[in-house]
């Protein structure tokens, strides 16, 4: 199957500060990547997706980095807040028609106050 | 009313046991999926269900059957099911190629 992977298991921070999540990704296939943030008790939730085509895109106090040279995915949280406390995970896409996701082992983000 | 929902939240179940877990979706996707979630594992894909049609089954047991009786509604029929089994069982739907959208889940306990 696909591999993608994030480099750090636990990422704690200060409330107010700015969070950076690294994922790595191995099919330089994917033309397709999403970040989603998973609450305890909770379901995967979207937060931002990006593109092959491009190589940035902000969203509400996130952004999404692309490098497709060496098949890194990075997802910016400005201010982290509190409520920002997540598992998060990276997900690509072949784009081929059945739409089958492959999604990384996740990022504990802990928000200190 | 939630896009995506699931039910049982909560089951437990027996190696003998047969039951089955609901998913329906409030959204208007023409595609939905199952996906197991296990402790420190990825989530891992199951079934791919296009317009109610199978298109991805990825290796998983027979003891997991799937039904799609129409777009938004999809099921999980669980039978002689291990105690490896035992994980949190995601739904979720999507518009063609888009984004994935994922029910709350339904976290499964084998004993």
């Amino acid at each position: 199957g696909e591999s993608v992977g994030l480099h750090l298991p636990t990422l704690s921070v200060q409330e107010g500060d700015n969070s950076i999540i690294n994922c790595a990704y191995s099919n330089s296939a994917s033309d397709y990547f999403i970040w989603y943030k998973q609450e305890s008790g909770k379901g995967p939730q979207f937060i931002i997706d990006i593109r092959s085509n491009m190589d940035k895109r902000q969203g509400q106090r996130v952004t999404v980095l692309l490098n497709k040279t060496v098949k890194h995915l990075s997802l910016q949280i400005a201010a982290t807040q509190p409520g920002d406390s997540a598992v998060y995970f990276c997900a690509e896409n072949l784009g081929d028609n059945f739409n089958k996701f492959y999604f990384g082992s996740g990022t504990k983000l802990n928000v200190k106050p | 009313e939630t896009g995506v929902t699931q039910t049982p939240r909560h089951l437990v179940m027996g190696m003998t046991n047969k039951k089955s877990l609901k998913c329906e979706q409030h959204l208007g996707h023409n595609a939905m999926y199952w996906y197991k979630q296990s402790a420190k594992k990825p989530l891992e894909l199951m079934f791919v269900y296009s317009l109610e049609e199978r298109v991805e089954n990825n290796s998983v047991p027979s003891r997991f059957s799937p039904e799609c009786p129409n777009s938004s509604h999809l099921f999980l029929h669980l039978h002689t099911l291990q105690p490896e089994d035992s994980a949190l069982y995601l739904c979720a739907s999507s518009w063609g190629t888009g984004e994935l959208f994922f029910g709350e889940g339904s976290r499964l306990t084998v004993l």
